[in-house]
């Protein structure tokens, strides 16, 4: 079925350490991005793509990498984990920008825990 | 800098009975407000989705309202079932910003 794959979905990860959590859609979507949820925090947007080579901030950066090479992928980079990056992890896409009609379709989650 | 809020940020109801859902935002200037819909466990899903030009959508059993003079939306949950127990997040923004910003959600239990 189309939609969007988080790979994994669940990562022990120990602090400094570092990993890749991937994201792959099959939508032909233009906007990807990534949010991370936290208990009484609510989804909050970590970085987002308008397309191929266009990368941009969102409310919580810090720590975190990405890239969009292909309008398929966008891979969130975590270079030196830190307890504080445990969290669910999700990666959601749409047709062009969270706007109008263009519904964002989510990934089922990566549960990440940093030791 | 919009900010969104849900209350209350749970509810139990019996089986059967009306509900409503409320989210209110800062900034008025949102380009749309999305509903979504999330088991334990598991992703979002997209329930109903209000354009900033209309004033309500409605999908079976559920109706979402938005009035943007207010800062207000609304999600209408009909003759409530235990399938509908789950945790019910509102979401928005978007637009010239490009970025949806979520509500803490409320946790539905409808009691059979």
């Amino acid at each position: 079925n189309a939609g969007v794959t988080q790979t994994p979905k669940f990562q022990v990860l120990k602090t400094g350490q570092s990993m890749t959590l991937q994201c792959a859609q099959d939508m032909n979507h233009e906007y990807m991005s990534w949010y991370r949820q936290d208990p009484g925090m609510g989804l909050r947007l970590i970085h987002y793509s308008v397309g191929a080579g266009i990368t941009d901030q969102g409310e919580v950066p810090n720590g975190y990498n990405v890239s969009r090479s292909t309008t398929e992928d966008f891979p969130l980079r975590l270079l030196s984990a830190a307890p504080s990056q445990t969290s669910v992890y999700f990666c959601a896409s749409t047709k062009s920008v969270p706007s109008g009609a263009n519904v964002l379709t989510f990934g089922a989650g990566s549960r990440l825990t940093v030791l | 800098k919009q900010e969104v809020t849900q209350i209350p940020a749970a509810l139990s109801v019996p089986e059967g009975e009306n509900l409503v859902l409320n989210c209110s935002f800062t900034d008025s200037a949102i380009y749309n407000l999305q509903w979504f819909r999330q088991d334990p466990g598991k992703g979002l899903t997209s329930l109903l989705l209000i354009q900033s030009s209309q004033r309500e959508q409605t999908s079976g059993r559920l109706n979402a309202s938005l009035d943007k003079s207010s800062g207000r939306s609304t999600l209408y949950i009909a003759a409530s079932q235990p399938g509908d127990s789950a945790t019910y997040l509102c979401a928005g923004g978007g637009g010239a910003t490009n970025k949806l910003i979520f509500g803490t959600g409320t946790l539905l239990a409808v009691q059979p």
